[in-house]
């Protein structure tokens, strides 16, 4: 079936430098993508979202970057910090206002 | 503004138990829902709710009641416990006005063990 997914489990980064993580989506009618920050033990924390009439979006250190033509999302930190260590979602809004989630990529920052 | 707050944090029940998992938002948020997280998978939808006395099924319902009897509170009740229902439970809830392109904002998390 359709699904978010990430293209890897695991990303590890020096303090400093700059992540990207992916992800792959294959519902070319999906309208509406979040990426999500958990933290070990917490809840999914809202990063940034972006819409499919959008190419890209800036907020405070991220920036996602969406490719319609070949259906892939991408999450960019910049200047990452021992804070940024967590796991990160996409999310697909598929079907209304219920959401589908990859299985997400475990960011760690090596200092 | 607590956002969304989730109670027990942790429960330990014994197979056949039952039990209810409370939500509760101060955002006056339409929708809410509940979703489980397993290792190595992504978050899975249970059951939602688009507004005060709805409810609708998700992903996997099996297993799982829910009640929304207050805009501000969804229940998530586990009438006959198994194994299988270990897991991480989230709730979530998102405004409704952006006919739903909206973000969910989550909550804590309970740790339910099924013995």
């Amino acid at each position: 079936g359709e699904s978010v997914g990430l293209h890897l489990p695991t990303l590890s980064v020096q303090e400093g430098d700059n992540s990207i993580i992916n992800c792959a989506y294959s519902n070319s009618a999906s309208d509406y993508f979040i990426w999500y920050k958990q933290e070990s033990g917490k809840g999914p924390q809202f990063i940034i979202d972006i819409r499919s009439n959008m190419d890209k979006r800036q907020g405070q250190r991220v920036t996602v970057l969406l490719n319609k033509t070949v259906k892939h999302l991408s999450l960019q930190i910049a200047a990452t910090q021992p804070g940024d260590s967590a796991v990160y979602f996409c999310a697909e809004n598929m079907v209304g206002y219920k959401l589908s989630f990859g299985a997400g990529t475990t960011v760690t920052v090596r200092a | 503004n607590a956002g969304v707050t989730q109670t027990p944090k942790f429960r330990v029940l014994k197979t056949g138990q039952s039990m209810t998992l409370l939500c509760a938002q101060d955002m006056n948020h339409e929708y809410m829902y509940w979703y489980r997280q397993d290792p190595g998978m992504g978050l899975r939808l249970i059951h939602y709710s688009v507004g005060e006395g709805t409810t609708a099924k998700g992903e996997v319902p099996d297993g799982y009641n829910v009640s929304r009897l207050k805009k501000q509170n969804f229940l998530l009740g586990l009438e006959s416990a198994a194994p299988s229902q270990t897991s991480v439970y989230f709730c979530a809830s998102s405004p409704g006005t952006s006919g739903g392109l909206d973000t969910q904002y989550f909550g804590p998390g309970t740790r339910l063990t099924v013995l």
